[in-house]
């Protein structure tokens, strides 16, 4: 069964700290895995994707993603942080179905706070 | 350009009451979903359709009626609505035909609050 665990509830960090925000998945075929970014009050927004090919993923305002498959983990990291990252920040899997759609599961989410 | 847009912004009613949000984008996607977000921030898919049909349904009450009027149009209608059904609900689209992956694309979120 396709299952997204994000490790962590809540981040907190000092601003220029780098952060990490941990995600481990589970699937039994291959999967497409997505970080997306949530400001207070506001949809979601993609920060990046793994498709294939290179395991290190960049995606906008300095984020970055590391696919391991071995340790179904995907991993997000940014080297220093400011005010602005502090959001809701969730992981995404999807796989395709039988019928020619994609299921997309979401974490839980993982709270950022940036502090001065 | 809103990509995808929710109306209304804000819901507050009865319990009791019938009530409808509404969802278009412009994107020209074929594959359109409803999101429920509580107040632990935990996102659950409730439906998804694409070109008109439906594809997902998740375990929602049968309170929760979708409907496509055409493919850039998603609307959830809700009717009894519960004290349980105070959420925010996200609509999204993405174009599954001739897609390799899936990126979804958010609304701005409905804030429903039943009193």
């Amino acid at each position: 069964a396709q299952s997204v665990t994000q490790l962590d509830s809540q981040v907190p960090v000092f601003e220029e700290a780098p952060v990490e925000l941990r995600c481990n998945y589970s699937s039994s075929v291959s999967v497409y895995l997505f970080w997306y970014v949530q400001y207070p009050n506001q949809g979601l927004q993609l920060l990046l994707k793994y498709l294939s090919g290179s395991t290190l993923v960049k995606g906008i305002n300095g984020f970055e993603a590391e696919f391991n498959k071995s340790q179904t983990s995907f991993h997000l990291r940014k080297p220093s942080v400011h005010i602005s990252d502090t959001a809701e920040y969730f992981c995404a899997v999807s796989e395709p179905t039988v019928t020619g759609g994609f299921k997309t599961i979401f974490g839980a989410g993982t709270r950022l706070f940036v502090k001065a | 350009d809103t990509a995808v847009s929710q109306t209304p912004k804000y819901l507050v009613t009865q319990m009791g009451n019938d009530k409808s949000i509404k969802c278009e984008q412009n994107l020209g996607h074929d594959t359109m979903y409803w999101y429920k977000q509580d107040s632990k921030k935990f996102l659950k898919i409730m439906f998804s359709y694409n070109n008109k049909e439906l594809i997902i349904n998740e375990t929602v009450p049968n309170r929760f009626s979708p409907k496509s009027p055409d493919k850039a149009h998603l609307n959830l209608h809700i009717n009894s609505l519960e004290l349980g059904d105070s959420a925010v609900y996200f609509c999204a689209s993405s174009q599954t035909s001739g897609s390799s992956y899936n990126e979804q694309f958010f609304g701005p979120g409905t804030r429903l609050t039943v009193l």
